[in-house]
């Protein structure tokens, strides 16, 4: 069976700090992966797709950055964090059909 | 641009009552429609998938209704238990762009 696991699983960052998560798929093949992030009292907001290794589409202009180095690890950086990063991320793969499935997520709290 | 919205925001029952969330989408142009589950500071669970062509999907006490001519679904929730206590959200994806678009979300608090 498939599982999506990320880390760490809660992150607190100063302002201006590197980020770097961590997203890897477990049991499929050239899966379609996803980063969104859910802040408070607000939506989910897709942040990036990729649809296979090196191919990385961004969603929405800001602070973060995504790779894909291998088929089923996916990343989310950013070189200074803001306190507008501040969120719940969460990674998703999906198989050609496109039913979705989340991981468990990353709190991050910028200071 | 597709938009997804839930209905009621937040909602509280007793234990044992049936009830049933609403979602509308302004594009019927969709490939299908997921409800998830969301429990407090975790991922989402995913508990029904209805492809754009069917009506209804079911898995144990929750049923899940698409009309896409409408722009609607529902899930319904029999006999309800704490336990079902959560943030439920549906979603769609855009058969024009494949990715999928959350509503706000429902929250349900079960009484006991």
């Amino acid at each position: 069976s498939q599982t999506i696991h990320q880390w760490p699983a809660t992150l607190v960052q100063p302002v201006g700090s590197p980020l770097s998560l961590e997203c890897t798929v477990e049991g499929t093949s050239n899966p379609n992966l996803y980063w969104y992030r859910q802040a408070a009292g607000r939506g989910l907001q897709l942040l990036f797709y990729s649809v296979g290794i090196g191919q990385i589409s961004s969603e929405v202009p800001q602070n973060l950055s995504a790779s894909r180095p291998q088929d089923r690890q996916f990343i989310l950086s950013s070189k200074k964090l803001l306190l507008s990063d501040s969120g719940f991320y969460l990674c998703a793969w999906s198989s050609q059909v496109y039913e979705q499935y989340f991981g468990p997520g990353t709190r991050l709290t910028v200071t | 641009k597709q938009e997804v919205t839930q209905i009621p925001a937040a909602l509280s029952v007793p234990e044992g009552e049936n009830l049933v969330l609403n979602c509308s989408f302004t594009d019927s142009a969709i490939y299908n429609l997921q409800w998830f589950r969301q429990d407090p500071g975790k991922g989402l669970t995913s508990l029904l998938l209805i492809q754009s062509s069917q009506r209804e999907q079911t898995s144990g006490r929750l049923n899940a209704s698409l009309d896409k001519s409408s722009g609607r679904s529902t899930l319904y929730i029999a006999a309800s238990q704490p336990g079902d206590s959560a943030t439920y959200l549906c979603a769609v994806t855009s058969s024009n762009t494949g990715k999928l678009i959350f509503g706000q979300g429902t929250t349900l608090q079960v009484k006991p």
